[in-house]
């Protein structure tokens, strides 16, 4: 039931774009997305719910394709504060249990 | 500004001991989970309760026990401590469904 990220990591220079994948082998209510840095808590980017919808936040925005089970996280013109680990959460039925994904590791340098 | 607070931050046991980590938050969220974080496996569900006095099992439940008595505490029991158990535990609370998590800090917990 874990979805599946990919990719595992990737390395950006300041600047230019990156999109991260989520995928599910179950029929999702809701797709979350976090950023962790590392030793600190996961904190909350977004929810998409189901519907196919596709929010933003600041230059950091997310689809979900309700038919495929599959959610992207698009993180444009990146930035130094942008490095952690991406996860992605799935919640099948609507009551907030989410499974994680093994998360992204994104690195931005100078 | 609390919001969702975790003690101990550290902690080291020996394997066959018990202890409580304490999770509490003030913003009168209804739902609260525990995670457990391993390397490489991200975040995994371990126990979750929708309001005081309602509580049921996540992905990886066995070895710990929860109770939720207010609205503002979830404290996760470790009954019989094990090496397998070593781990950062998360807790997090919410309002309700489909809405953002806020996570505490974590404890990291190693059992020898």
């Amino acid at each position: 039931q874990q979805p599946v990220q990919s990719p595992q990591a990737v390395i950006l220079r300041e600047g230019e774009d990156a999109v991260i994948n989520c995928s599910s082998s179950k029929a999702l209510y809701s797709v979350h997305w976090y950023r962790q840095k590392h030793g600190e808590a996961p904190v909350f980017l977004m929810i998409l719910l189901k519907g196919g919808e596709q929010k933003g936040h600041d230059k950091i925005s997310a689809s979900f394709n309700e038919k495929k089970q599959q959610s992207s996280l698009y993180l444009t013109a990146s930035q130094l504060s942008y490095s952690g680990t991406y996860f992605c959460g799935t919640d099948q039925t609507g009551a907030n249990n989410l499974f994680f994904g093994t998360g992204t590791r994104l690195t931005v340098i100078p | 500004n609390a919001g969702v607070t975790q003690t101990p931050k550290f902690q080291v046991l020996k394997t066959g001991q018990s202890m409580t980590l304490q999770c509490a938050q003030d913003m009168n969220h209804e739902y609260m989970s525990w995670y457990r974080q391993d390397p490489g496996m991200g975040l995994r569900l371990i126990h979750y309760s929708v309001g005081a006095g309602i509580t049921d099992q996540g992905e990886v439940p066995n070895g710990y026990n929860v109770s939720r008595s207010t609205t503002e505490d979830f404290p996760l029991r470790l009954l019989s401590a094990a090496p397998s158990q070593t781990s950062v535990y998360f807790c997090a609370s919410g309002p309700y469904s489909n809405q953002p998590q806020h996570f505490g800090d974590g404890t990291r917990l190693s059992i020898l």
